[in-house]
């Protein structure tokens, strides 16, 4: 099984459905992330959580809400889909304070909103 | 938070070295530098960290500078399959880092 799942993998979906996308770890790791990728582009952080009990917005978090369910399920919800939330989208873990910071991905959701 | 720029592209052929250079002129004392790679639809991929000197693992190698204001990623022999998007990530390990991405550097590999 991989250290960091992600489900669903794919998912289309139309404007102004709820859509959530769920992550899990098996890394034990305390941090975790949610990035969204569009073609041609880096990644971009949409939120952030370094342990259960913190959630941090990151540089393009309209639009989404999280819950960090617990150390290894963090899910991402959009609440109403538009289209300019087609994307593939990143969860990723990293050890806490005592870590090397270096991030674990999983293999990526792409969203299409139709 | 250190910002990091590197060539938005690179081509090569098979069995030539790659070297992907990265600037980091404002990189902090507990910054480390750190490599990943992605492939097209994957999710990123470690491949090297570093601090300074120099560091060499079964992928690749890292060169780091006395003055640690740059790096550069060394792929060996590059393959087809070295065929990907290089990102270079500045940040402290531990702490409260949090990890930003650039657009990385896309390297072709031809035949």
């Amino acid at each position: 099984d991989a250290d960091v799942t992600q489900t669903p993998r794919n998912r289309i979906t139309k404007t102004g459905k709820r859509i959530m996308l769920e992550c899990s770890q098996t890394k034990g790791h305390d941090r975790m992330y949610w990035y969204r990728q569009d073609p041609g582009l880096g990644l971009r952080l949409i939120y952030y959580s370094f342990d259960v009990k913190d959630i941090n917005k990151g540089e393009i978090s309209d639009g989404y809400s999280v819950s960090r369910q617990a150390q290894a399920k963090f899910s991402l919800s959009l609440e109403s889909a538009i289209p300019n939330q087609t994307a593939l989208y990143f969860c990723a873990t990293s050890e806490g304070y005592s870590g090397a910071n270096v991030l674990t991905f999983g293999a990526g959701s792409r969203l299409t909103v139709l | 938070l250190a910002k990091t720029t590197q060539p938005i592209s690179m081509d090569s052929y098979e069995g030539q070295e790659v070297n992907i250079t990265c600037s980091h002129n404002n990189i902090a004392t507990n910054d480390y530098i750190t490599w990943y790679q992605q492939f097209p639809s994957q999710g990123p991929r470690f491949i090297i960290q570093g601090y300074k000197t120099k560091v060499t693992n079964e992928v690749a190698s890292l060169f780091i500078p006395a003055d640690r204001k740059s790096s550069t990623l060394s792929l060996p022999r590059v393959s087809l399959s070295d065929t990907a998007v290089y990102y270079c990530l500045v940040g402290e390990a531990g702490g409260s880092y949090i990890p930003t991405f650039g657009r990385g550097t896309s390297l072709i590999v031809h035949p």
